[in-house]
């Protein structure tokens, strides 16, 4: 069975640009989570989808970060403008019945802004 | 505010030791409990997990231990493997109500020494 997949696996870009990272989820799977990983905070949930829909969006650190889900195999969060301490690793992960239980992560993206 | 707490950012042990490791929490809502081991450049994996109603639930050579009235847990790895090394995340939840969020400690690092 595929897990979780994440693309692009690497981003490099410049500060300014705009950068969208995908994911697909389990298929099945009815809950979808963003997180982001740094060295100083650790695995930080940015947003929870359920069933297709932004339950809490309270992770993003701000304006310049949005995520979509438009259907149930794909979501997609978005940097606009991207800026230098946005260099981190950016999991996906879905689950069954919520997040409380066992949630599976795709293999990440790292993203580093020059 | 840290709610899930991983004291010891690194440890390490020689192949076929016990290696243990230690997890504090502090939200007594916390209702379900879950390990995680993470390789380089991968997302982190679903080990092992354990329910409050529990004081120990064990998977082949990975046994999760609970103490409630000392709001900790610990990962037994028995023996202990070079394969083994990887980052272990603690992860908890509280399934009542409309929750749905894992909260993680910050890892750490096993080293199993040939």
């Amino acid at each position: 069975d595929a897990g979780v997949i994440q693309s692009p696996r690497h981003e490099v870009t410049e500060m300014g640009q705009e950068v969208t990272l995908r994911c697909k989820p389990i298929s099945g799977h009815n809950s979808l989570f963003w997180y982001r990983q740094t060295m100083m905070r650790g695995l930080e949930l940015l947003i929870y989808f359920n069933n297709n829909v932004p339950i809490d969006d309270s992770g993003m650190p701000e304006d310049r970060f949005s995520a979509k889900m438009p259907n149930a195999s794909f979501s997609t969060l978005k940097i606009q403008p991207s800026e230098p301490r946005d260099s981190a690793v950016y999991f996906c992960a879905s689950s069954l019945f919520g997040g409380v239980y066992e949630q599976y992560f795709g293999p990440g993206t790292r993203l580093t802004v020059t | 505010d840290q709610q899930v707490k991983q004291n010891s950012p690194s440890l390490s042990v020689q192949e076929g030791r016990i290696s243990i490791l230690n997890c504090d929490y502090t939200n007594s809502m916390f209702d379900y409990f879950l390990w995680y081991k993470k390789y380089p450049a991968e997302g982190p994996t679903f080990l092992i997990s354990i329910s409050s109603i529990k004081d120990k639930n064990e998977d082949g050579r990975f046994t999760v231990f609970l103490n409630k009235s000392a709001k900790h847990l610990s990962l037994h790895i028995v023996p202990s493997q070079p394969g083994d090394s990887a980052v272990y995340f603690c992860a908890a939840s509280a399934r009542g109500g409309s929750n749905y969020k894992l909260t993680f400690g910050k890892g750490t690092l096993l080293t199993v020494n040939p």
